[in-house]
């Protein structure tokens, strides 16, 4: 089945910096999302982005399905950011629809 | 904006009992699903539930789970006899079609005893 790889596994930010989170995986895929878990461990819809580029305020996620990796971008990160972030996929195989998910990144924003 | 629903938020219950999830999916979503997340680790795929009939199960999915849709607008997911293991993170998930964006519920944390 479609392998799913985050990096980095963990990340530690001062409030105010940026970071690049990744996600590769290793089939073709129709469907990516990338989610936050937030500390009482709902998974919030961030985006939804099988190829090309979106924007959400300080958030923005690119994928490059031709080279099977997608990234998410935090600007000026806030310690409400702090949470795992996790990509999951689906591949264009013969699955019904479910989502394949990464073992996530720890995002850790110090005040 | 519409949304997915689960109850309870969090459920008790000792070694060997019968427990229902419920879900309410958003309402002209055609498929449902539902995934786990033991703590700690990442979220896993349970079944996919289409057209009243399971379309896909994974591994983790084996005798002691169903789902059922019993009217318009639930879908529950019941472990008839739970184990210390099952205590998790369950969360239900729907989409308008297969491969479209999946729309997560917050989850119900079971803590089996």
């Amino acid at each position: 089945g479609i392998q799913v790889e985050q990096s980095p596994p963990d990340l530690i930010l001062q409030e105010g910096a940026n970071s690049t989170l990744r996600c590769n995986f290793s089939d073709s895929v129709n469907n990516l999302q990338w989610f936050h878990q937030n500390p009482w461990g709902q998974l919030i819809n961030l985006f939804y982005i099988p190829s090309g580029t979106k924007q959400n305020g300080r958030l923005s996620a690119t994928t490059v399905a031709t080279e099977r990796y997608s990234l998410l971008y935090i600007s000026s990160s806030q310690t409400t950011d702090s949470g795992v972030y996790f990509c999951a996929v689906k591949d264009y195989g013969g699955s019904q629809g479910n989502l394949i998910f990464g073992k996530g990144t720890k995002l850790s924003v110090k005040p | 904006e519409p949304e997915v629903t689960q109850t309870p938020s969090h459920q008790v219950t000792q070694m060997g009992q019968e427990v229902i999830l419920r879900c309410v999916p958003i309402s002209n979503h055609l498929y449902f699903y539902w995934y786990r997340q033991i703590l700690g680790q990442k979220v896993e795929f349970l079944v996919s539930f289409y057209n009243n009939e399971i379309s896909e199960k994974s591994e983790i999915f084996d005798d002691q789970f169903s789902v059922e849709r019993p009217d318009g607008s639930n879908f529950t997911l019941k472990i008839r006899s739970t184990k210390l293991e099952d205590s998790a993170m369950y969360f239900c998930a729907s989409s308008g079609y297969r491969g479209d964006e999946q729309y997560f519920g917050p989850g119900t944390r079971l803590t089996v005893t």
